[in-house]
This record gives structure tokens, sequence and C-alpha cells, in this order.
């Protein structure tokens, strides 16, 4: 059963436009979320996080939101660019040591995400 | 230059064969991880291994065998393997720590993209 849910698979997005990229999660205890953005032929490089303490985190064109409430997170990209264009991965984890897990990252299925010129 | 290198990029093996891939790091990094991501599957995490000590083993087929003789260095020895572990296998690596408690970010390689035939 997926903890981490991207039930887009892919996304359009004219250039110039906002992009906004949804993940939910089952799990309640996650407290640290993370989007990871992944070129082909390249491994995911790490684009934004936020912890459970905060509504919005904002990076530059990217600004990730998170709704406990809902257990919903979502990546908006604003204005949308061609080199935006790659698969992105929502990623959740616990702060705190639960056991042996070590916080490590749950992953979404990802989400490809395509700018047009 | 992402800090951590997979090889070999490709591999194709029979089902009778044994071959081992592998991942390096040079960021001074104590934690790795072995990743795989089948088609419209999550990333699966497989093994981890925090301070050279292996401290989760995500319910891995014993056909998978990791070995990390050294933080920077990281294995995954593979026999008789199935065509349904075709599948991109990536390494990561994480700043770790004994008893960690914080939200990790990790890097990732590029992966080695396996064909089981």
């Amino acid at each position: 059963d997926q903890q981490v849910k991207q039930n887009s698979p892919s996304l359009s997005v004219q250039e110039g436009r906002i992009s906004i990229l949804n993940c939910d999660y089952t799990n309640s205890m996650f407290d640290y979320f993370l989007w990871y953005k992944k070129y082909p032929a390249e491994g995911p490089t790490f684009l934004i996080s936020i912890s459970s303490i905060k509504d919005k985190n904002e990076d530059g064109r990217f600004t990730v939101f998170l709704n406990k409430s809902a257990k919903h997170l979502s990546l908006h990209i604003v204005p949308s660019q061609p080199g935006d264009s790659a698969v992105y991965f929502c990623a959740a984890s616990l702060i705190m040591n639960y056991g042996g897990s070590q916080g490590n990252l749950i992953f979404g299925k990802g989400t490809k995400l395509s700018v047009k010129p | 230059e992402t800090g951590v290198t997979q090889t070999p990029r490709h591999l194709v093996m029979g089902m009778t064969n044994k071959k081992s891939l592998k991942c390096e790091q040079h960021l001074g990094h104590n934690a790795m991880y072995w990743y795989k991501q089948s088609a419209k599957k999550p990333l699966e995490l497989m093994f981890v291994y925090n301070f050279k000590e292996q401290t989760e083993n995500n319910s891995v087929p014993s056909r998978f065998s990791p070995e990390c003789p050294n933080s920077s260095h990281l294995f995954l020895h593979l026999h008789t393997l199935q065509p349904e572990d075709s599948a991109l296998y990536l390494c990561a690596s994480s700043q770790g720590n004994p008893g960690w408690t914080g939200p990790e970010r990790y890097t990732f390689g590029s992966g080695t993209r396996l064909t089981v035939v």
C-alpha cells in the first residue's frame, strides 16, 4: 500500500504559466516532505523541502504548500520554463527516529512535467 | 558531477549470471542506500547502511546481496535474477549519524539500468 501518492503520472504546461504538482500521503506521522527532480539518464536531485511546522516554503520560482489536515502537499512552479521538464518525485520522512527507520525517505511514483515553449 | 558515481551505467545479464553494481560517493557522507525504480512504481528502498552497518533490509530477496566495505563504497551483488528484476537501480548517500534524528537530504547517483534476459 502506497504511503505517498502522486496520482497524476504526467502534466503538460505552457511556458510562462504555473505548474502545480500534487502529492498525497497516508501516514499522519510523516513530518518532513521533499521534492526531487529527475532528468532522463540522471539521478534525482533535491529541489525543495518543508517540515510539518510550516505550511509554505518558497525558493525562487518553486513553492511548496503543505495542508496537514488533508495530508496533501503541492509544488508550484511559476513561471514554468522548458528546462523544468522532468519527472518530479514527492518524498516523505519522519524527523524523529522511530525504530530503525532513520528517517528513510518514502517516495511517490513521480509526475512527468512537460513545459512547452 | 553529483558526487555519487555508479557503475556500470547499463547492464544486461542472463538469469544464471552473477554481476555486481558499484556505488562510490565523494561527499564524506556516512549513510548509503540502494533504491530500485521500476516502471510506473515508486522508488523502492532496498537497503540502508549507516556507518558501514546495515540498518535496513526492506524485505529484499536474497538474490540481491549488498556489501558496504567502507563509508564511501557500496556494492549490490546480483545472482540468479529474474526478468522482473529489470529496473533502474539507484544509489544514494546522506550525512547519516549514530542515533540520527534529523531530516535527510539524499544525493543520488545516475543509476544502473539493469536488464535481465
